[in-house]
């Protein structure tokens, strides 16, 4: 089955760029979606289609890929995004939607 | 304004049956696929299944196939999730989420429902 790979950590200081990387096999011909988990909330869907975002979030968070990577980039990093990140993928070959493991962003 | 509103909070003994709902509102109930993800304590995220309220289409992870029963009563706008006999293992927050068109990401989610099995 298919698997997204993440880092379950990453820190980064106020004001300063955090980039979360979440690997998968050929993950460059995948649409790959982005969740944001405070604590004690529900998801919410941050970057969508690779690099798009939903209204209301901010320009801070963007999406990108390169070879097997996709990453989530957060500027200017802010306390208020001390969150769990999930990546997440749908598989046509198995018709299987996957999620990463998460990863926990501290902002030191 | 899209809402996916879920039932409460749910305490259950081990053997029992239980069923969860998501009530749908501000879209087309019958036009996007609905999906329910478990969350266990301090855990990552889990699809569990989607259904298609317009025609019942159902498909379900390989880890949950079996394990529950995914259903949806268009005609008020209601998605499901069912247990014949919950576990210990059960206990979770289980979030309903609705699908975008075509790339299948979770745009919307409930509020989520936190199901309690112990003795």
């Amino acid at each position: 089955s298919y698997v997204l790979t993440q880092p379950p950590s990453v820190s980064v200081a106020p004001g300063q760029t955090a980039r979360i990387p979440c690997g998968g096999n050929n993950i460059g011909s995948k649409s790959v979606h982005w969740y944001q988990q405070k604590p004690g909330q529900a998801p919410v869907l941050v970057v969508y289609d690779d690099s798009d975002r939903p209204s209301g979030i901010p320009e801070r968070f963007s999406g990108s890929k390169s070879g097997n990577t996709a990453t989530l980039t957060i500027s200017r990093v802010e306390a208020g995004d001390e969150a769990d990140y999930y990546c997440q993928v749908w598989d046509s070959s198995s018709d299987h939607l996957v999620f990463g493991g998460g990863t926990k962003l501290t902002v030191l | 304004e899209v809402q996916l509103v879920q039932s409460g909070a749910e305490v259950k003994k081990p053997g029992e049956s239980l069923k969860i709902s998501c009530k749908g509102s501000g879209y087309s109930f019958t036009s996007y696929w609905i999906g329910w993800v478990r969350q266990m304590p301090g855990k990552g995220l889990e699809w569990m299944g989607i259904i298609y309220p317009g025609d019942s289409d159902t498909r379900y992870s390989p880890s949950f196939q079996g394990q529950v029963t995914i259903s949806a009563d268009k005609s008020i706008s209601i998605a499901y999730l069912q247990w014949s006999s919950l576990k210990a293992s059960d206990t979770a927050m289980y979030y309903c989420v609705r699908l975008t068109d075509s790339t299948w990401g979770f745009d919307y989610w409930g509020q989520g429902t936190l199901v309690t099995v112990s003795s």
